[in-house]
C-alpha cells in the first residue's frame, strides 16, 4: 500500500535561507508524487508534481523538488525562503487503482525575519 | 481556469439544522472529491465521484450525503451533525481516470463549525 511520510512537523528558517522539506514515500511501483502548500484557512494549492522523466522538478514560487527512487525521497527545496512562504507543506502520492490522493502529515513552515 | 469555487466560506450550524455545501468547477474535470480537514492535520478523503457516480466512500457517516447533480457540480448534504464535524471542508476536482497521477486543483474551503 502506498504511504508518505514526512519526518519534520514544523521547520523554522531565516528569510533569505535556503530551505527543503523532507518527503519519504512508500510505493511498489513507480510513483507519481506531488507537493501542495497550504496558507492558514485556505485550499491546497499544487506547487510541483512528478510523474516520470527528469528527476529534479521545477515548480511553481520558486520550488522544485528531486525524485531519487534509490532513497525513496521526493524532497521539496527553495534556494531564498520569502516570508509569504510561510504556510504548511503537503507531500501526496497518487493512488493507484482509484482516482485519489494520499497525504503525508505535512511540514508546517514558520519563517523569522 | 483552473478555479474551484465553495460556497459558503463560513458555515455555523445546530445539530438539528440540515445545511448543504456546494462546489462547482469548469475545467471539465469528471472527478470530484470532498475532503475533510481538521487543524493541523492533512486532508481526510470522504467521498470521490467519478463520470458523476459515486466511486468511493470512506465508510463516512450518513449525516453526511454528497451529490453531483453534473459534471460541474458537487454539493454535500449535512443533517443532524455533531460538534466534532467541525473542520474545513475542502472540495476538489481532477481529470478521472485510475492511473492515480492526475493532480487535484483544490477549492478554498468551507469553515463549519457545529453548536
Amino acid at each position: 500500500a502506498q504511504s508518505v511520510t514526512q519526518p519534520d512537523i514544523h521547520i523554522t528558517v531565516s528569510e533569505g535561507a535556503s530551505l527543503e522539506l523532507r518527503c519519504n514515500y512508500s510505493y511498489g511501483a513507480t510513483p507519481y508524487l506531488f507537493w501542495y502548500v497550504q496558507s492558514p484557512g485556505q485550499g491546497l494549492q499544487l506547487l510541483l508534481k512528478y510523474f516520470s522523466g527528469d528527476t529534479l522538478v521545477q515548480g511553481i514560487k520558486g520550488f522544485e523538488a528531486e525524485f531519487k527512487r534509490s532513497q525513496s525521497s521526493f524532497n521539496l527545496r527553495k534556494p531564498s525562503v520569502h516570508w509569504s512562504d510561510a504556510a504548511e507543506y503537503f507531500c501526496a502520492v497518487g493512488r493507484t487503482g482509484a482516482n485519489n490522493l494520499f497525504f503525508g502529515t505535512g511540514t508546517r513552515l514558520t519563517v523569522i525575519p | 481556469d483552473t478555479e474551484v469555487t465553495q460556497t459558503p466560506k463560513h458555515l455555523v450550524m445546530g445539530m438539528t439544522n440540515k445545511k448543504s455545501l456546494k462546489c462547482e468547477q469548469h475545467m471539465g474535470h469528471r472527478a470530484m472529491y470532498w475532503y475533510k480537514q481538521k487543524a493541523k492535520k492533512p486532508p481526510e478523503l470522504m467521498f470521490v465521484y467519478s463520470y458523476e457516480k459515486l466511486s468511493i466512500n470512506e465508510s463516512v457517516p450518513s449525516r453526511f450525503s454528497p451529490e453531483c447533480p453534473n459534471s460541474s457540480l458537487l454539493n454535500l448534504h449535512l443533517h443532524a451533525l455533531q460538534p466534532e464535524d467541525s473542520a474545513l471542508y475542502l472540495c476538489a476536482s481532477s481529470q478521472a481516470g485510475t492511473s492515480g497521477g492526475y493532480e487535484q486543483y483544490f477549492g478554498p474551503g468551507t469553515r463549519l463549525t457545529v453548536t
